[in-house]
């Protein structure tokens, strides 16, 4: 079956640490994307890519960091430096950036205390 | 820019009613046009599609009509049952290029009640 793979489902972390977020698509697609959603909120676009060894800022990016090796893998980095980390957070994936509509996985939902 | 409007929830019917979400949007050119479904503690799954004008999207009962002279994109299905409860996103893609691939509405919440 072709899909998204996001682990873990839930993540606990103490602050001040790093936590890295993984996402894995087998759908060959081109793109790859990072949302972060607050409780009872649309998305925010976080990162996004369009093709390997590049990625953009999206309307959050500061805190994050994220990295494109692979075509079928986009981590997602929350440092310390996010001062409100606690969120719902979405990876997606589409054929190419425009146009065409975006696949998701189930989440990530982090708790940092 | 690009930007989706939707009417703010909560939206709340008995089952067997008659719903419609609607969803206004602002582009540049013909942009693809997306409904997304959220369930509780789950990701976004794309519920139905139109990629031109005078398209209509259809999925599990949920029709939409993309209409160009309204610029709307309005969400509608006969019959809902209770299962149909989550928040429902309206969203756009350009074609061509721009800064955001994806612009979503805000999501509106629909509670279906036995």
């Amino acid at each position: 079956d072709g899909g998204i793979t996001q682990s873990p489902k839930y993540l606990f972390r103490k602050e001040g640490q790093n936590v890295t977020l993984s996402c894995e698509q087998n759908l060959n697609h081109d793109a790859m994307y990072w949302y972060r959603q607050d409780p009872g909120q649309g998305l925010r676009l976080i990162y996004y890519s369009q093709i390997v060894n590049d990625f953009q800022k999206g309307d959050i990016a500061e805190g994050y960091s994220v990295s494109r090796e692979k075509k079928e893998s986009f981590p997602l980095t929350v440092t310390s430096a996010q001062k409100n980390p606690t969120a719902f957070y979405l990876c997606a994936s589409s054929m190419r950036l425009w146009g065409y509509e975006q696949y998701f996985g189930p989440g990530t939902r982090l708790t940092v205390t | 820019g690009n930007s989706v409007t939707q009417m703010e929830g909560p939206v709340t019917l008995s089952e067997e009613a008659f719903l419609t979400i609607n969803c206004t949007y602002t582009a540049t050119g013909y942009p693809s046009l997306f409904w997304y479904v959220q369930y509780p503690g789950e990701g976004l799954q794309l519920l139905l599609k139109a990629t031109k004008a005078d398209d209509k999207g259809s999925n599990k009962g949920f029709e939409a009509t993309y209409r160009k002279e309204t610029t709307s994109f309005h969400l509608e299905k006969g019959s809902v049952q209770v299962s149909d409860s989550a928040v429902y996103f309206c969203a756009l893609s350009p074609k061509d290029t721009g800064r955001r691939a994806l612009t979503f509405g805000s999501g509106t919440r629909l509670q279906v009640q036995p």
